[in-house]
């Protein structure tokens, strides 16, 4: 089975500008879940999805969003990026419920200049 | 505040030593997962409990609900154990559960 994959790998944006990120789950998990990480902050809770709705949500601005579509495949969106958005992004995606292992993908690192 | 506690925040250790690593949580979970991330970013899951003690290999994780406590022991550790481990949770909420709360890591340096 393939794994989890995210495209793209590495992301250069400058700020102000908007940036769209995507998560392809394994196949047959209906549960895409996302994570910033920092050097400051480490790993943080961004969103979670299942079968198109969202189910949980971090404590971060309205600038970051999400979806998933119906083949489980998710997107997030940060808009007006801000220096301080320079991180790893990674995915997981899970099988169903709140106890489900999370399988991580590779990750996206963003860079805002 | 549901809040995670990973000790010690780095160990370097000798080849074939026992390690334990610590992680204490605030409030009641649903469940607690250890992950292992690899210099370059790549995060594994090596297990996720809701009770009692799991094993696999020379990896052995345990959970003590009542003392909110868990801890990720390595038998035989060996220098491609050295890696940062996580330990991250999920906090009952009042519509369920909440999203991963994650502990720093522990920075794991295994000598030759």
């Amino acid at each position: 089975k393939a794994g989890v994959t995210q495209t793209p790998r590495y992301l250069i944006k400058t700020r102000g500008q908007q940036v769209t990120l995507s998560c392809s789950p394994i196949s047959g998990h209906r549960s895409v879940s996302w994570y910033q990480q920092t050097p400051g902050q480490g790993l943080q809770f961004l969103f979670e999805y299942f079968s198109e709705t969202q189910r949980n949500k971090g404590n971060f601005p309205g600038r970051f969003s999400g979806r998933q579509f119906s083949n489980s495949r998710s997107e997030m969106n940060v808009s007006t990026l801000e220096l301080g958005d320079s991180a790893l992004y990674l995915c997981a995606s899970g099988t169903s419920g709140p106890y489900n292992e999370q399988f991580f993908g590779p990750g996206t690192r963003l860079t805002v200049l | 505040k549901n809040e995670v506690e990973q000790s010690p925040q780095n160990l370097t250790a000798q080849e074939g030593e026992f390690i334990t690593i610590n992680c204490s949580y605030s409030v009641g979970i649903s469940a607690l997962h250890w992950l292992q991330q690899h210099p370059g970013g790549g995060i594994v899951s090596l297990f996720m409990l809701s009770s009692g003690k799991k094993k696999h290999g020379r990896l052995i994780a345990t959970i003590n609900i009542q003392e909110k406590h868990s801890s990720l022991h390595i038998t035989a550790s060996h220098p491609r154990d050295s890696a940062v481990y996580i330990c991250a949770v999920r906090f009952y909420s009042g519509g369920g559960a909440d999203g991963l709360t994650f502990g720093k890591g522990t920075h794991l340096i295994i000598q030759p």
